[in-house]
C-alpha cells in the first residue's frame, strides 16, 4: 500500500513571495489533514477535510493560508504572501473515514521562509 | 493552559532501562489518547492510543490513562538506542455536534546511552 505522498519535499523563498504544497492521500483515506510543525513544537492541524468539504479550519491563518481538496483525493495548501514565521515543515497526513486515531503522515515540506 | 502539556526534554536513560513519558491534558471531555514517536527529520508515527483508565501493553511499551488526573504516560521497557526520538502525546476531544480533533503536545526527546 502507497503512502501519503508529498510535494515538493524542500522549498525555499523570500517573504512576500507565494507558495504551494501538494498531498496525495493514501488511497481509499476519505480524511485529509494538514499540519504545521513549527522547530521544537509538536504538529498543529490547519486544516481537516472529510472528502472534499472542510470539516475545521479554525486555526488557518485565512489571510494568507488557502487549501482545498477537489474530488476528494489530492489536497493542496497555499501560502499567498509568506512570511518568516511560515517556516515550518507541513504535514499531511491522511484516515479512514471516523478512524481519527491511526493517522498517516507523509514525508513533509520543509519550508524556509527568507 | 495548553490543551496538551510534555516536558520537552531531554530525557536521558539508559540502554536497558525504563522510560517513562507524562503528559497531562487540560480537556475532561477527551476521549482518546496517543502516543507518537517522531525521528528526527521524520514525520510522525503512531505507535499506541488508548481509551480507557487503566494500562494497556505493546510489546516493550506500555500506555497508562488516568482520566480523573487528566494524566497519560508511556513506559517503553528494555530501552534501546534505536528507541532515541521524540515522542508526542495527543488527545482527541469530543468537540460539538461529534467533530474529533487531534491536539499533539510539544514531544519529549527520549535520548537512550548506550
Amino acid at each position: 500500500e502507497a503512502g501519503v505522498a508529498q510535494s515538493p519535499r524542500y522549498k525555499i523563498i523570500e517573504k512576500r513571495q507565494s507558495v504551494a504544497f501538494w498531498c496525495n492521500p493514501i488511497s481509499g483515506h476519505a480524511t485529509l489533514y494538514w499540519y504545521q510543525q513549527i522547530l521544537g513544537q509538536g504538529p498543529k492541524l490547519l486544516i481537516q477535510f472529510q472528502n472534499n468539504g472542510v470539516v475545521d479550519d479554525s486555526q488557518l491563518p485565512k489571510d494568507r493560508f488557502s487549501a482545498e481538496r477537489l474530488k476528494g483525493v489530492d489536497s493542496t495548501l497555499k501560502i499567498q504572501p509568506a512570511k518568516l514565521e511560515d517556516s515550518a515543515v507541513y504535514l499531511c497526513a491522511s484516515s479512514l473515514e471516523g478512524r481519527q486515531e491511526t493517522q498517516y503522515f507523509g514525508p513533509g515540506t520543509r519550508l524556509l521562509v527568507l | 493552559q495548553k490543551e496538551v502539556e510534555q516536558n520537552s526534554g531531554p530525557l536521558s536513560v539508559p540502554e536497558g532501562a525504563i522510560a517513562s513519558l507524562n503528559c497531562t491534558y487540560s480537556d475532561r471531555g477527551s476521549q482518546s489518547f496517543f502516543w507518537y514517536r517522531q525521528y528526527s527529520g521524520k514525520s510522525p508515527e503512531l505507535i499506541m492510543f488508548i481509551y480507557s483508565n487503566g494500562d494497556k501493553e505493546d510489546g516493550r511499551f506500555t500506555a497508562q490513562l488516568n482520566k480523573a488526573s487528566q494524566y497519560v504516560s508511556l513506559l517503553i521497557r528494555d530501552s534501546q538506542p534505536s528507541d532515541s526520538a521524540t515522542y508526542l502525546c495527543a488527545v482527541n476531544p469530543l468537540l460539538p455536534g461529534g467533530y474529533q480533533k487531534v491536539t499533539f503536545g510539544i514531544g519529549t526527546k527520549l535520548q537512550v546511552i548506550p
